[in-house]
């Protein structure tokens, strides 16, 4: 069964600053993995995707992750942290289950940015 | 805009009170979900639908109904048998396999039960 692990439930940086935001996974198959940003009493947006073409990948709002199979990692960043970046994230692996895609979620990362 | 719509954002129930809460969308998807978040538990599935008149259980669908009686429409009821309702209720839908779907889901803004 596939699985998500998201290390660290809240990172804070400052803003300016690297952000990196870990996410590992395992499974079977060559998954396809995402990233959800998600603000106060909304629902999941999409940040970005990795469907097995480009190992990196770019997002919205300047976000980047990068596919390492080596690792079985797929972490986010973001070069210098604005304080509209403040929300939830989560890391996400889709897998074929009985005919159909299945996503699973890890628990959440939850980012402050400091001033 | 094709999109999903929840309602209510906001509902008060009620103990032994029985609500259905509202997904629409006009994304032309064949598959539905509903998801319940919890402060620090991420997202768990309740109840999915890969096609219009067929659902089936996820993780958690103790205390759940849902329908699909119209493939634009997925309503989940919260019933009186569900011990601990109160959470943020999310719906999502997605292109199902068949159609080039890769797992991605497109999320409603969330209704959030409180029971009082």
């Amino acid at each position: 069964a596939q699985s998500v692990t998201q290390l660290g439930s809240h990172v804070s940086v400052s803003e300016g600053a690297l952000v990196l935001l870990r996410c590992n996974y395992s499974s079977s198959v060559p998954p396809y993995l995402f990233w959800y940003v998600q603000y106060p009493n909304q629902g999941l947006q999409l940040l970005l995707k990795y469907t097995s073409a480009a190992t990196l990948v770019k997002g919205i709002n300047g976000f980047e992750a990068e596919f390492k199979k080596s690792e079985t990692s797929f972490h986010l960043t973001k070069p210098s942290a604005h304080m509209s970046d403040a929300a939830e994230y989560f890391c996400a692996v889709s897998d074929r289950v009985a005919g159909r895609r299945a996503l699973t979620f890890g628990s959440g990362t939850r980012l402050q940015v400091q001033p | 805009d094709g999109g999903i719509t929840q309602s209510p954002k906001y509902l008060f129930r009620k103990e032994g009170q029985n609500v259905t809460l509202s997904c629409e969308q006009n994304l032309n998807h064949d598959a539905m979900y509903w998801y319940r978040q919890d402060p620090g538990q991420g997202l768990r599935l309740i109840y999915y639908s890969q096609i219009v008149n067929d659902f089936q259980k996820g993780d958690i669908a103790e205390g759940y109904s849902v329908s699909r009686e119209k493939k634009e429409s997925f309503p989940l009821t919260v019933t009186s048998a569900q011990k601990n309702p109160t959470a943020f209720y999310l719906c999502a839908s997605s292109p199902t396999l068949d159609r080039g779907g890769t797992g991605e889901l497109f999320f409603g803004e969330g209704s959030r039960l409180t029971v009082l």
